[in-house]
């Protein structure tokens, strides 16, 4: 059993749809974490949460919502997406928000 | 400005050969960690190795070895003896100290391409 898991691995949506991302960590960490991989871009970070409190949320438009209702689950809910938000979602999880953080195999995202 | 910047794209080198990844760093802090990840076509970020600005001797983890030079802000991953398996995506990060209290999580570089030739 992996540490960090994501479902789905693959989604494609239209740009009226709700769907929603789920990483469930099953390490025992306190800080969870959503990362945007676009192409020829560097990872980009998108929401921290720590002890289940958002600490951080880098500007990212309000059609991406998280929700991390306990320490072991996150959520990114999407709701009319544009075509460039299309990339690789990947969630991360660490003991402490000090510590090195250990990824999920992410989900593809592909919005038409 | 980027603060990680790996400077080549891609990189072809033949098995059993040793590789050097460059990084550099740019942060006006004295407390930093640096780490390096490896990204193989299934997508997930496997964690290779730590080096933390304080630490006085260079991090090594099996055939990855970290050549920290702190004056240079230079951080390169050194693979010895390389192998077919090693070919993937490999992405080295900063995390800085706090700011506003919270969990600022890692800063990427956009990565270089390895390609492990037989």
């Amino acid at each position: 059993e992996t540490g960090v898991t994501q479902t789905p691995r693959h989604l494609v949506m239209g740009m009226t749809n709700k769907k929603s991302l789920k990483c469930e960590q099953h390490l025992g960490h306190n800080a969870m974490y959503w990362y945007k991989q676009s192409a020829k871009k560097p990872l980009e970070l998108m929401f921290v949460y720590n002890f289940k409190e958002q600490t951080e949320n880098n500007s990212v438009p309000s059609r991406f919502s998280p929700e991390c209702p306990n320490s072991s689950h996150l959520f990114l809910h999407l709701h009319t997406l544009q075509p460039e938000d299309s990339a690789l979602y990947l969630c991360a999880s660490s003991q402490g928000t000090r510590e090195k953080l250990f990824f999920g195999s992410g989900t593809q995202l592909s919005v038409l | 400005a980027q603060k990680i910047t790996q400077t080549q794209p891609g990189m072809f080198v033949q098995e059993k050969e040793a590789v050097t990844l460059d990084c550099t760093y740019d942060t006006s802090d004295q407390s930093y960690g640096l780490f390096w990840y490896k990204q193989p076509s299934s997508g997930e970020m496997i964690f290779l190795i730590y080096q933390g600005s304080y630490d006085e001797q260079n991090a090594t983890e099996g055939r990855y070895s970290l050549n920290f030079q702190k004056a240079r802000k230079s951080a390169n991953l050194v693979i010895s003896a390389s192998q077919l398996g090693d070919s993937a995506m490999y992405f080295c990060a900063m995390r800085e100290p706090y700011s506003g209290g919270g969990a600022d999580g890692l800063t990427f570089g956009k990565g270089t391409h390895l390609i492990i030739q037989p």
